[in-house]
């Protein structure tokens, strides 16, 4: 079975461009979650998305977005990109209940 | 806020020797708490998780059991194998909402043969 997959792998941005990264969850899972991890630190939650809607939104400005498509694969866009949001960024599904989340291997920006 | 805190790495220990790695956190209420692993190369994938005051958690070996009165998750392994390098990150689920968790700054581990 097909875990969680996000595109693009890798990519490369300069600042003020703006950037779409994917995610398609695992069949059958719900909710999608997105994440940041800088080098070096431990993940941090950007949005958590069930049923297509917004149910949580960490300490990010207002240039992070995200939405849920009917088949719940997710998109995060980033607009401005700066320096800082150079990192991999994470996207997680998880099925209503279990308690666990499932990882993608991440989409690692590098902006110049 | 919440909020983890996690022993500093890198840690590097020898095959067969004991594993612990430290793990507290602030919480208000009782969340669930995680350990997760990420193998170089690969994603996150949850190692063990413990969602009530002294439940333990366990898998591959590894254990850690929840303690309210200390706010502590350590993970502990008796006998570390090379298979077992990798970064550890100990998590809490905040509001029991199950996408939005508070990670730990990650501990690396290296076993040498």
């Amino acid at each position: 079975d097909a875990g969680v997959t996000q595109s693009p792998t890798h990519l490369i941005k300069t600042r003020g461009q703006h950037v779409t990264l994917r995610c398609s969850p695992i069949s059958g899972h719900k909710s999608v979650s997105w994440y940041q991890q800088v080098l070096g630190q431990g993940p941090q939650f950007i949005f958590q998305y069930y049923e297509k809607e917004e149910r949580g939104r960490g300490n990010f400005p207002d240039r992070f977005s995200a939405r849920q498509f009917p088949n719940y694969s997710s998109e995060l866009n980033v607009n401005a990109l700066l320096l800082g949001d150079s990192a991999l960024y994470l996207c997680a599904s998880s099925f209503p209940g279990s308690g666990e989340l499932f990882f993608g291997e991440g989409s690692r920006l590098t902006v110049l | 806020g919440d909020s983890v805190t996690q022993m500093e790495g890198p840690v590097t220990l020898s095959e067969e020797a004991f594993l612990t790695i430290n793990c507290t956190y602030t919480a208000t209420g009782y969340p669930s708490l995680f350990w997760y692993v990420q193998y170089p190369g690969e994603g996150l994938q949850l190692l063990l998780k413990a969602t009530k005051a002294d439940d333990k958690g366990s898998n591959k070996g590894f254990e850690a059991t929840y303690r309210k009165e200390t706010t502590s998750f350590h993970l502990e392994k008796g006998s570390v194998q090379v298979s077992d390098s990798a970064v550890y990150f100990c998590a809490l689920d905040y509001g029991g909402s199950q996408g939005n968790l508070i990670f730990g700054k990650g501990t690396k581990l290296s076993v040498k043969p």
